[in-house]
């Protein structure tokens, strides 16, 4: 069976520090892989999908970039964290096609 | 791009009740349309999906209809229990399109005993 893996579970980070957040998929190949944000009470905004290795599709202009150096590993970065990213992130994958997607548990993150 | 409405964005209920959550997509070309159910602090976990050739489906007593003309879907509980209480998301997505969920902004139901 197929789990996802998504860590730290929350991270306490000061303005201006970096980032680096990791999700890995277990149990499937050439999986397609999300991150999302969902902001306290609000809804869940794509930030980035992939398809593929090195294949990287940015949905909204951010602080915020993604990368896929293996197949089943999924990485948000950024260089330099702003109060607004402050928010609960979440890694995802499906298969290709019409399917549901398995959300990993989440990181909370709170820039101060 | 996709954009989803979801209405309302809260809900309480009787204990036994039903509930009733709605929503409305823009793009005709979404195929599949999930339901996602939130508790407080955890992830989101699949209680339903439908796909546009099929105009209903139930489990138990959950249920999710579809409307592609009018391009909205809705998604029904029935004798609501206290542990029916979270937020539910629904979304919207299309297979060309590399899956990608874009979700409504949530209903938070409140079932009260």
């Amino acid at each position: 069976s197929q789990t996802i893996h998504q860590w730290p579970a929350t991270l306490v980070q000061p303005v201006g520090s970096p980032l680096s957040l990791e999700c890995t998929v277990e149990g499937t190949s050439n999986p397609n892989l999300y991150w999302y944000r969902q902001a306290a009470g609000r809804g869940l905004q794509l930030l980035f999908y992939s398809v593929g290795i090195g294949q990287i599709s940015s949905e909204v202009p951010q602080n915020l970039s993604a990368s896929r150096p293996q197949d089943r590993q999924f990485i948000l970065s950024s260089k330099k964290l702003l109060l607004s990213d402050s928010g609960f992130y979440l890694c995802a994958w499906s298969f290709t096609g019409d399917t549901e997607a398995f959300f990993g548990q989440g990181t909370r993150l709170t820039v101060v | 791009g996709e954009n989803v409405e979801q209405h309302p964005s809260t809900l309480s209920v009787q204990e036994g009740d039903s509930a009733v959550i709605k929503c409305t997509y823009s793009d005709s070309a979404s195929n599949y349309f999930p339901w996602y159910k939130q508790e407080l602090g955890k992830r989101p976990q699949l209680i339903i999906d439908i796909r546009s050739n099929v105009g209903e489906k139930k489990d138990q007593r959950i249920a999710v209809t579809l409307n592609k003309t009018a391009k909205h879907f809705s998604l029904h509980i029935t004798e609501t229990q206290p542990e029916d209480s979270a937020v539910y998301f629904c979304a919207a997505s299309r297979t060309a399109a590399g899956n990608k969920l874009t979700f409504g902004g949530g209903t938070r139901v409140l079932v009260k005993p």
